[in-house]
């Protein structure tokens, strides 16, 4: 099986400074790929980053994550978060060659002035 | 490009009634279809995986029963909430993937009165 494992509910960070959410795996399959979506508010959501290369770094929007197999993680990263960053981010991990995710349960990110 | 279309948006159906939802792929060719449902303040849990030619698989505490899925083509999927109470609200989304990604389509919301 696999699982997607997001250790915080809610991240607060005052804006302009970095902020990390936390995301590990586990998961049985060789050949995996990982994803960070955000979700706003009565959305879907909407993928934000992916990667299935280990070791290397993936950026989009001003986030950045890095594939680390040796640590099953793939945390996601901004130098200086913004007002409009607020929102449901969600790490999840592509199953069965792609035909499904499996989500982690998600960290609200709150920037606040 | 590839898309998923997905349908109703939102419904509204009374306790212990039935609703069906739809999805459609374009673009691709949808050989996987899976269902998910987020509930309110929670992530979003695999309800089933449809695979073209292969039963489809419920996760631990979805069935069939109250859950029917069909997946008859290539390009569509639909799947039917049974009897739905107060827990069956939330989001419902089908992803659908040829093989190499998954796409969602913009989620089902069910309100049950």
């Amino acid at each position: 099986g696999d699982s997607v494992t997001q250790t915080e509910g809610l991240v607060t960070v005052t804006e302009g400074l970095p902020v990390k959410l936390n995301c590990t795996y586990q998961t049985t399959y060789l050949t995996i790929a990982f994803f960070w979506y955000v979700q706003y508010l009565n959305e879907a959501p909407q993928v934000l980053l992916r990667s299935s290369t280990d070791n290397k770094r993936t950026e989009h929007q001003g986030f950045h994550a890095t594939l680390h197999k040796s640590s099953s993680s793939f945390h996601l990263q901004k130098s200086s978060a913004q007002l409009s960053d607020s929102a449901l981010y969600y790490c999840a991990l592509s199953g069965n060659s792609g035909t499904y995710q499996r989500f982690g349960t998600g960290t609200k990110l709150q920037v606040v002035p | 490009g590839a898309l998923v279309y997905q349908y109703p948006r939102r419904t509204i159906c009374k306790s212990g009634t039935s609703m069906r939802m739809e999805c459609q792929a374009v673009g691709f060719q949808a050989t996987s279809v899976a269902w998910y449902r987020q509930s309110p303040q929670k992530t979003f849990e695999l309800i089933a995986l449809s695979t073209v030619n292969s039963a489809i698989k419920y996760e631990q505490n979805f069935t069939q029963e109250k859950f029917p899925i069909s997946h008859p083509n290539l390009s569509f999927s639909s799947m039917t909430v049974l009897n739905a109470y107060l827990e069956d609200r939330g989001l419902y989304l089908c992803g659908a993937s040829g093989g190499v990604e998954v796409f969602f389509g913009k989620g089902t919301r069910l309100t049950v009165v």
